[in-house]
């Protein structure tokens, strides 16, 4: 079972911020937060990831709650090509075994609209 | 490098035919996962591979699949016999096991069993 709870869906307007919010309370602490997100028709695709410190790269920002409890993707100019599934996935940090695994959950459906 | 590489991209065969999906991992990766997605079920994670063994495969559906690696360049995934249900996009990803880095998604086959 995924242990991450997102919104199902969510609209942004074109060249707005988006705000993906994640809840993942029962995180431990040798898990990191990671974020993938799908176009339609297309394989996941990797977006970032973090531990408990805020992370940015060039597609997005991660900001993780002190408690590591909650987490928020954030797309600073949406563009429509944004349109996709955001999936927030928990792993391991050093994991070995079956805890290697990725496991998703149903994510959020973010529209970009004009 | 081109990335994960699967083939077909697309599948039509009859119920009770054998089907073999194919997968090559980008090169230096030695964790290789499949997974199958459906509208109903998601993006399920089907079986997870280390340095070619297979580590977890609790969710292979049933005995009529089954999944090799008998190198560090090439997967398989096989359905015998097949069944409408097993109508799916099945995804092959693959990532270093050494540290967390991000698993890279192929583009997927999309199974049509009539």
């Amino acid at each position: 079972d995924a242990k991450t709870t997102q919104p199902t869906s969510m609209d942004c307007a074109e060249g707005r911020a988006a705000n993906l919010p994640c809840n993942h309370s029962t995180i431990s602490g040798n898990e990191y937060v990671y974020w993938y997100r799908q176009i339609h028709s297309q394989g996941p695709q990797y977006i970032i990831h973090g531990l408990k410190n805020n992370e940015t790269n060039e597609m997005a920002s991660l900001i993780i709650t002190e408690d590591r409890k909650s987490s928020t993707l954030i797309l600073p100019h949406a563009t429509l090509r944004d349109t996709a599934v955001y999936y927030c996935i928990v792993r391991p940090k050093n994991y070995g075994g079956s805890q290697g695994n990725l496991i998703f959950g149903k994510g959020t459906k973010l529209s970009v609209k004009p | 490098d081109a990335g994960v590489i699967q083939s077909p991209r697309h599948e039509v065969t009859e119920m009770g035919q054998e089907v073999t999906l194919r997968c090559k991992p980008i090169s230096g990766h030695n964790s290789l996962f499949w997974y199958r997605q459906t509208m109903m079920r998601g993006l399920e994670l089907l079986i997870y591979f280390n340095n070619n063994v297979p580590i977890d495969d609790s969710g292979m559906p049933e005995d009529r699949f089954s999944a090799k690696m008998p190198n560090a360049s090439f997967s398989t995934l096989k359905i015998q016999p097949s069944e409408p249900r097993d109508s799916a996009v099945y995804f092959c990803a693959s990532s270093y096991r050494g540290g967390n880095t991000e698993a890279f998604f192929g583009q997927g086959t999309r199974l049509t069993v009539v």
